[in-house]
């Protein structure tokens, strides 16, 4: 199986800022991977897919890029909706493996 | 608009089964793969099973081979999850989710049903 391995796992930050989240697969993925937010109570939102497209509809400021093993998620100027959860998720393989989360907070 | 809707959730003893029911409206069902993602109570998300739009091709997590069974019927436009032997830690909401044509990243989701196995 991949393990995605997701850095760091939570997150103060302040509106305005520039945020990045890192997600490492044990393996080549070749850019299957996806990102989503996920809000409590709430189903995960796809933000991100194939690494570094932008799913309609998603605000600008989050970008998403890497190659191979090694991505990450910037979100480049925090505003008050997006303090959620984060999860990378590689769907090169079955089993579809997601990072752990970061749970990024208001500082 | 796509919409994807849960139910079949509820406390079950452990051992015990239970059925999910997913049904889907504005998108033609039968071209679509389809998914079933889990998150246990304060915890990540977990893959666990996927199906093609034909049924031909069932995937599963370990974690549940052999004791959960995906299916489906596209002239109901509903997924299904059939689980049997529930364990506590099968504890979890349950998302179905879709893909888009020809990719596999989970663009639509349910809301999703709780399902706590507890005695």
């Amino acid at each position: 199986d991949i393990q995605m391995t997701q850095s760091p796992s939570s997150l103060s930050a302040s509106v305005g800022d520039r945020v990045t989240i890192t997600c490492r697969a044990s393996q080549g993925i070749y850019d299957s991977l996806a990102w989503y937010q996920q809000k409590p109570g709430k189903a995960p939102k796809i933000l991100v897919y194939g690494a570094s497209s932008l799913e309609s509809g998603v605000p600008t400021r989050f970008s998403g890029s890497g190659s191979r093993t090694d991505y990450t998620l910037t979100i480049s100027s925090l505003q008050p909706e997006d303090f959620a959860t984060y999860y990378c998720q590689q769907y090169y393989t079955t089993p579809y493996t997601f990072g752990q989360g970061t749970k990024l907070e208001i500082k | 608009e796509v919409n994807l809707l849960e139910s079949g959730g509820g406390l079950v003893q452990p051992g015990g089964s239970l059925r999910l029911s997913c049904v889907a409206s504005g998108f033609t069902f039968g071209n679509y793969d389809m998914s079933w993602v889990r998150q246990a109570p304060g915890k990540g998300l977990e893959w666990v099973s996927s199906i093609s739009g034909n049924a031909e091709s069932t995937y599963y997590a370990d974690s549940v081979k052999g004791r959960f069974t995906i299916s489906r019927d596209n002239s109901k436009n509903t997924l299904y999850m059939q689980m049997n032997s529930l364990r506590a830690e099968d504890t979890a909401v349950y998302y179905c989710a879709k893909a888009p044509l020809g990719a596999r990243q989970f663009l639509h989701w349910g809301q999703g049903t709780l399902v706590p196995v507890s005695s």
